[in-house]
């Protein structure tokens, strides 16, 4: 079954400190794998794309890192910041066409001052 | 160029009533798809459309129809709320080449919509 997990859940961090979230995925054929910032209320906006034959993306103090040998990504956040409060969605489309996509449940982040 | 608008923001039903979600968007993309959000859960696809004139059902399609008659707009329609229904509804678009190649997703800001 095709499916993306997203852990943790939710994670609290003080302002300026550094952050790792992480998704495992099992889609087949992988297509691609996107990560998305959601504020609350807000639809998601975009962060990285990445494809099969890259295993690092960077969007500002967002790092990406993609292993598709072990179907496992990841987002760093650098020196994070109060805004950055918000939840983010792992998502990995089929190479079926833009329909195919699989969303992850999401990690809560919570920066505190 | 205001994306993919969505309308309206909140809405609150009652059960067996119907209602049409709006969305249009101005980037001209050829892709247009209808999500909800459950609370703690990813977004499930309802229905999507690869243009105009084309619409094709998703995971989650029972109780909604769609409907794709210019490539701006894409309304979703639910017949007879339940409250199941109760959810976030978000509208998305994309450009996509053939059938491997989409360029990412713009998402609108979404409908809360409640059935009671």
């Amino acid at each position: 079954k095709n499916q993306v997990e997203q852990s943790p859940q939710s994670l609290i961090i003080l302002e300026g400190k550094n952050c790792t979230l992480q998704c495992n995925y099992t889609v087949s054929p992988f297509s691609n794998l996107r990560w998305y910032k959601q504020d609350t209320g807000r639809g998601p906006v975009s962060l990285t794309i990445m494809t099969f034959s890259e295993n690092t993306k960077s969007n500002g103090r967002y790092t990406a890192t993609l292993d598709a040998d072990t179907k496992q990504s990841s987002l760093h956040i650098t020196a994070s910041q109060l805004s950055d409060s918000a939840s983010y969605i792992c998502v990995v489309s089929q190479n079926t066409g833009g329909f195919k996509t699989i969303f992850g449940a999401g990690t809560r982040l919570f920066v505190k001052a | 160029n205001a994306g993919v608008t969505q309308t309206p923001k909140f809405r609150i039903l009652k059960i067996g009533q119907s209602m049409t979600l709006q969305c249009t968007q101005d980037m001209n993309h050829n892709y247009m798809y209808w999500y909800r959000q459950d609370p703690g859960m990813g977004l499930k696809l309802i229905y999507y459309s690869v243009g105009a004139g084309i619409t094709d059902k998703g995971e989650v399609p029972n109780g909604y129809n769609v409907s794709r008659s210019t490539t701006e707009d894409f309304p979703l329609r639910l017949e007879l709320a339940a409250p199941s229904q109760t959810s976030v509804y978000f509208c998305a678009s994309s450009y996509s080449k053939g059938r491997t190649t989409n360029y990412g997703y713009t998402f609108g800001s979404g409908t809360r919509l409640t059935v009671v």
